[in-house]
């Protein structure tokens, strides 16, 4: 199957810092999303985003289809950016798979 | 729109017992996905369905675990019985195939403790 490849495993930050979060994967997908998890566990669905360039705020994402990667920039992070950022990739409506997790630490 | 409504939000039970978790998706949806997160193999697929009808449960663990879509509108995931390794957050989540856009939006979870 699929194998989804998130770098890196741990990233610590101070607050007003920037930074970039990168999916791999092994196939040919038409359906890539972004979520992070916050400390009370609760997955939030940040981007749906198979291919190009998305903002939201000071979130961004990027999909390069061809190549097989996708990118979260994160811009003058938040102690509440903190928490495990996951990629999940898939064909269409079906099932995702999901990438092991970025686990952001963002220091006041 | 409430978003997902999973029940309960938590729930310890003694191994042997039957457990039954249950979801509402987003009203309109027409997939509906169960997963399991534990610390050791992270977020995996149960089963999913669309318009209700099962499409694949091949991440159903064994036979003790089953999961019914009786309509639009409910969900269950029950096992039965239940063991110690059964122990994680359960997470329903739902999605609209519409105009190509597949964004899923996941309920708050089942944190299952089986002693």
């Amino acid at each position: 199957g699929i194998q989804v490849e998130q770098s890196p495993p741990d990233l610590i930050l101070q607050e007003g810092a920037n930074s970039t979060l990168r999916c791999n994967f092994s196939d040919s997908v038409n359906n890539l999303q972004w979520f992070h998890q916050n400390p009370w566990g609760q997955l939030i669905n940040l981007f749906y985003i198979p291919s190009g360039t998305k903002q939201n705020g000071r979130l961004s994402a990027t999909t390069v289809a061809t190549e097989r990667y996708s990118l979260l920039y994160i811009s003058s992070s938040q102690t509440t950016d903190s928490g495990v950022y996951f990629c999940a990739v898939g064909q269409g409506a079906q099932k995702l798979v999901f990438g092991q997790g970025t686990r952001l630490t963002i220091n006041p | 729109d409430a978003g997902v409504i999973q029940s309960p939000r938590h729930e310890v039970t003694e191994m042997g017992q039957e457990v039954t978790l249950r979801c509402k998706p987003i009203s309109g949806h027409d997939y509906l996905f169960w997963y399991r997160q534990t610390m050791m193999r992270g977020l995996e697929l149960l089963i999913y369905f669309n318009n209700n009808v099962p499409i694949d449960d091949s991440g159903m663990p064994e036979d003790r675990f089953s999961a019914k879509m009786p309509n639009a509108s409910f969900s269950t995931l029950k096992i039965q019985p239940s063991e110690p390794r059964d122990s994680a957050v359960y997470f329903c989540a739902s999605s609209l195939a519409r105009f190509r856009n597949y964004g899923y939006t996941f309920g708050s979870g089942t944190r299952l403790t089986v002693v």
